[in-house]
């Protein structure tokens, strides 16, 4: 069965740092990939997704980067953390094609404070 | 108009009640449907798929009506685990993602 991994759980960290959080997929070949992030009382924002190795399409411009440098492995970095990055981060898959109409399914999430 | 707006709520009813929240999307275009449920600072978990003819799973029932760009669901004797908050989800205009609603909360109480 498939399986998503997100790390870590939760992460403080001061502005001005760095930021990377990984997602990887087992079970399955090729997934889209997705980046979402939920600020505190608000809905879920999509920030990147990716069809494919090395393909990343952002959805909003901001102070993050995606990559895919692997079929089932998805990043999130930063170079420089604002406060406004603050937030839940989930990151999610589905199947292409036909499949995406069964949904995605998300990782745990990495609930981050930036301070 | 936002792309997927919902009452944001909060529904507050008693166990064994009925309850039925709605949603309406703005992109004709959306081809798929779904409501997820999400818990306190969990993850979304798919809870049904929404299609025109409606479905049923169990005490739930989705409907959605594409000429009006309306989505609902339909909980039946609400129990004290349905508490939660209801997210609707279509898909953008390219197809390539889900858009998310706000969610709209449920609070079941004894």
């Amino acid at each position: 069965s498939q399986t998503i991994h997100q790390w870590p759980a939760t992460l403080v960290q001061p502005v001005g740092s760095p930021l990377s959080l990984e997602c990887t997929v087992e079970g399955t070949s090729n997934p889209n990939l997705y980046w979402y992030r939920q600020a505190a009382g608000r809905g879920l924002q999509l920030l990147f997704y990716s069809v494919g190795i090395g393909q990343i399409s952002s959805e909003v411009p901001q102070n993050l980067s995606a990559s895919r440098p692997q079929d089932r492995q998805f990043i999130l970095s930063s170079k420089k953390l604002l406060l406004s990055d603050s937030g839940f981060y989930l990151c999610a898959w589905t199947g292409s094609g036909a499949e995406r109409r069964y949904g995605y399914t998300f990782g745990s999430g990495t609930r981050l404070t930036v301070v | 108009r936002k792309e997927v707006e919902q009452d944001p709520g909060p529904f507050n009813v008693p166990e064994g009640a009925t309850v039925a929240f709605n949603c309406t999307y703005s992109n004709s275009a959306s081809q798929s449907f779904f409501w997820y449920r999400q818990d306190c600072r969990k993850e979304p978990k798919l809870l049904m798929s929404v299609y025109s003819s409606g479905n049923e799973d169990g005490r739930f029932t989705a409907q959605l009506n594409r000429a009006s760009q309306y989505i609902s669901l339909l909980i039946r004797d609400s129990k004290l685990s349905d508490s939660a908050t209801y997210l609707c989800v279509v898909t953008n205009q390219a197809g390539t993602a889900l858009i998310f609603g706000k969610g709209t909360t449920l609070s079941v109480s004894s």
